[in-house]
């Protein structure tokens, strides 16, 4: 299993462009999230759905928009790149139907910077 | 929301002595979860302990531990026998039994020194 996967691993983006980070997982786990990660500021939700069709806005949603594809794959929008969306972006998983107590499991982080 | 506070940004601990990592959380449900992930320099989060708010015993796995204090709202974490691999970050974060979201603190940055 590769767990949760997350494309691309970089990307430099300049002001106004769009882009989509991709996240994919293989658990057949419910519930996906999209955090982004600042220093000092934890990481902070910006968008989550906790099931197929169905997407909930986090902390920190402007500037950004999510498509939930199929139960894998749980996509995340840049439509106006600024260089405040400079940042380390992670997507996640969880199986939160069958045991509440069960972990968040996390895809190895995006770096995105916006010049 | 819950909030969740980790109130040292950096710590630093000697190789095979013990640490405390302390996080605070607010809340006023009564069954929830409380974790610990470690993030080393390759960015991965990994998953270190896990804590059901309505088990008084502490959670352990092996070096890591945990003291649970539901009235203080306190979860600290202790590693003992400190390694060069314990280098991180480590972030407290909170779940209710209800809810979907997990809430993290801002993450305390471990250093051990040889």
């Amino acid at each position: 299993n590769a767990g949760v996967t997350q494309t691309p691993k970089f990307q430099v983006l300049k002001t106004g462009q769009s882009m989509t980070l991709q996240c994919a997982q293989d658990m057949n786990h419910n519930s996906m999230y999209w955090y982004r990660q600042d220093p000092g500021m934890g990481l902070r939700l910006i968008y989550y759905s906790a099931s197929e069709g169905t997407t909930d806005k986090g902390e920190v949603p402007n500037g950004y928009n999510v498509s939930r594809l199929n139960k894998r794959e749980f996509s995340l929008r840049l439509e106006s790149a600024a260089p405040s969306q400079t940042s380390v972006y992670f997507c996640a998983s969880r199986d939160h139907r069958t045991r509440a107590y069960n972990e968040q499991f996390f895809g190895p982080g995006t770096r995105l910077t916006v010049l | 929301a819950q909030t969740v506070t980790q109130s040292q940004p950096e710590m630093s601990v000697q190789e095979a002595e013990t640490v405390t990592l302390s996080c605070t959380y607010d809340t006023s449900e009564s069954d929830y979860y409380l974790f610990w992930y470690k993030q080393p320099p390759s960015r991965q989060m990994i998953l270190v302990i896990r804590q059901e708010a309505y088990k008084q015993q502490n959670a352990t796995e092996n070096r890591f531990s945990v003291n649970f204090q539901k009235a203080a709202k306190s979860f600290s974490l202790k590693i003992s026998d400190s390694q060069l691999g314990d280098a991180a970050m480590y972030f407290c974060a909170y779940s209710s039994n209800t809810g979907n979201q997990f809430y993290f603190g801002t993450g305390t940055s471990l250093t051990v020194i040889p």
